[in-house]
């Protein structure tokens, strides 16, 4: 069975000065991976999606991510945050062999200072 | 295209009260899931439909949760009785191409 682990739970930074989200996932198979961002009282909202072509995916808003298979990472970056970017962000799983079932992690809440 | 629709987007009840939670998919998605999401953790799968089948309900708690997708487009979630730790946001998805588009969820509380 897959799992998502997102080794911070809080991450703040300052306006202007790169991001890093850190995702470990553990996958049976070749995996799809996904991040979500979800700010206050909103729906969630994804950011970008790794589905076997390119390793460096970019998403919505600047934001990127790189998949490592030998690491089982998918961490996320961006090089200059707004202050708009602070919100929940979570990395997610899915097999497609596996009825298409997505897992989320635990999720890394990002502040922005300014 | 519309989106994912859910309502009621909040609800208060008592502990022991029921509850229901309805959700309309976006047309043509055929796989729909019901999502709990306590304040501070990822949401957890409680239900996944493909078409008006169940997929997966292990995490469902069947002795108070009910679901269904009787024509296999819109869906209902019910909690009969509610208890204190239900309280959560219940977020309705569904799925096309490997890809999950959510509505904006409902928010119980159980008081």
């Amino acid at each position: 069975a897959q799992s998502v682990t997102q080794l911070d739970s809080h991450v703040s930074v300052s306006e202007g000065t790169p991001v890093l989200l850190r995702c470990n996932y553990s996958s049976s198979y070749s995996p799809s991976l996904f991040w979500y961002v979800q700010h206050p009282n909103k729906g969630l909202q994804l950011l970008l999606k790794y589905t076997s072509a390119a390793t460096l995916v970019k998403g919505i808003n600047g934001f990127e991510a790189e998949f490592k298979k030998s690491e089982t990472s998918f961490h996320l970056t961006k090089p200059s945050a707004h202050m708009s970017d602070a919100a929940e962000y979570f990395c997610v799983v899915s097999e497609p062999n596996y009825g298409q079932n997505f897992v989320f992690g635990p999720g890394t809440r990002l502040s922005v200072l300014p | 295209e519309a989106g994912v629709a859910q309502s009621p987007r909040y609800k208060i009840i008592e502990k022991r009260q029921s509850v229901a939670f309805w959700c309309n998919p976006i047309s043509g998605h055929a796989t729909l899931y019901w999502y709990q999401q306590i304040l501070g953790q990822g949401p957890k799968l409680l239900i996944q439909f493909q078409n008006n089948g169940v997929v997966d309900d292990s995490q469902l708690p069947k002795d108070r949760f009910s679901a269904e997708r009787l024509k296999g487009v819109d869906s209902t979630l019910k909690i009969q009785p509610a208890k204190l730790e239900d309280s959560a946001v219940y977020l309705c998805a569904s799925s096309r191409v490997g890809e999950l588009f959510f509505g904006e969820g409902s928010r119980l509380t159980v008081l």
